[in-house]
């Protein structure tokens, strides 16, 4: 186990609706990671934040945000949800962007269903 | 300038044989090269990481072997055992960039008893 938490597991919803995905960081990270991850494929950089501020955004439309608290919980907001958002959600935490050596650890995901 | 590439989609295996993924990437830029493996319902999990000034790094049945001129780098899980059955990515990043990591896309391995 890594330590990060997501939540909730699974989520359905339709097509044009709104979805918030949250993600607890493992105890002293400070920088949080979002990827969508498509059935069969591998995961796909959506953003990243760093002390509470947005730290760089993948090839994602403005309708996918993002969210960090102080305590450095994050959340993912999708708008105007498309059947192609239907995938595994991720995020991953580290302890802090600036250290050469860090790694990312990633936690179970959020398996997401447009009808 | 983004991708990683990887190769094979899937492969099969005998317990007690060599599992061989590659992966070559264009962006010359990138320095960390995690390799990740993820089981069915969960999150990737690291499983071994190189920076591109090695050659190769190996941690108990995983060695990474790394060509910089080629700009290729692959994974070989020796003596295969069937817990190892799992789908394996590639990954590249810039560390100076915060390390967003792209991945290639995956590997499906199958370690037969």
């Amino acid at each position: 186990e890594t330590g990060v938490t997501q939540s909730p597991t699974h989520l359905i919803k339709t097509r044009g609706q709104q979805v918030t995905l949250r993600c607890s960081s493992q105890s002293g990270h400070n920088t949080v990671s979002w990827y969508q991850q498509a059935l069969g494929q591998g995961p796909q950089f959506i953003f990243q934040y760093y002390r509470e501020e947005e730290n760089g955004r993948g090839n994602f439309p403005p309708r996918f945000s993002g969210l960090q608290f102080p305590n450095y919980s994050s959340e993912l907001n999708v708008n105007a949800l498309e059947l192609d958002d239907s995938a595994l959600y991720l995020c991953a935490s580290t302890r802090d962007r600036t250290f050469s050596t860090d790694t990312q650890y990633f936690g179970p995901g959020t398996r997401l269903t447009v009808l | 300038q983004q991708q990683v590439k990887q190769s094979p989609q899937s492969l099969i295996v005998q317990k007690g044989g060599i599992s061989i993924i590659n992966c070559a990437y264009e962006n010359t830029a990138f320095d960390y090269f995690p390799w990740y493996q993820q089981f069915p319902g969960k999150g990737p999990a690291l499983l071994i990481a190189i920076r591109p000034d090695v050659s190769e790094k190996k941690e108990g049945r995983f060695t990474i072997s790394f060509n910089k001129s080629a700009k290729q780098f692959s994974l070989h899980i020796m003596d295969s055992q069937p817990g190892d059955s799992a789908t394996y990515f590639c990954a590249a990043g810039i560390k100076a960039a915060g390390n967003k990591l792209t991945f290639g896309g995956g590997t499906r391995v199958l370690v037969k008893p």
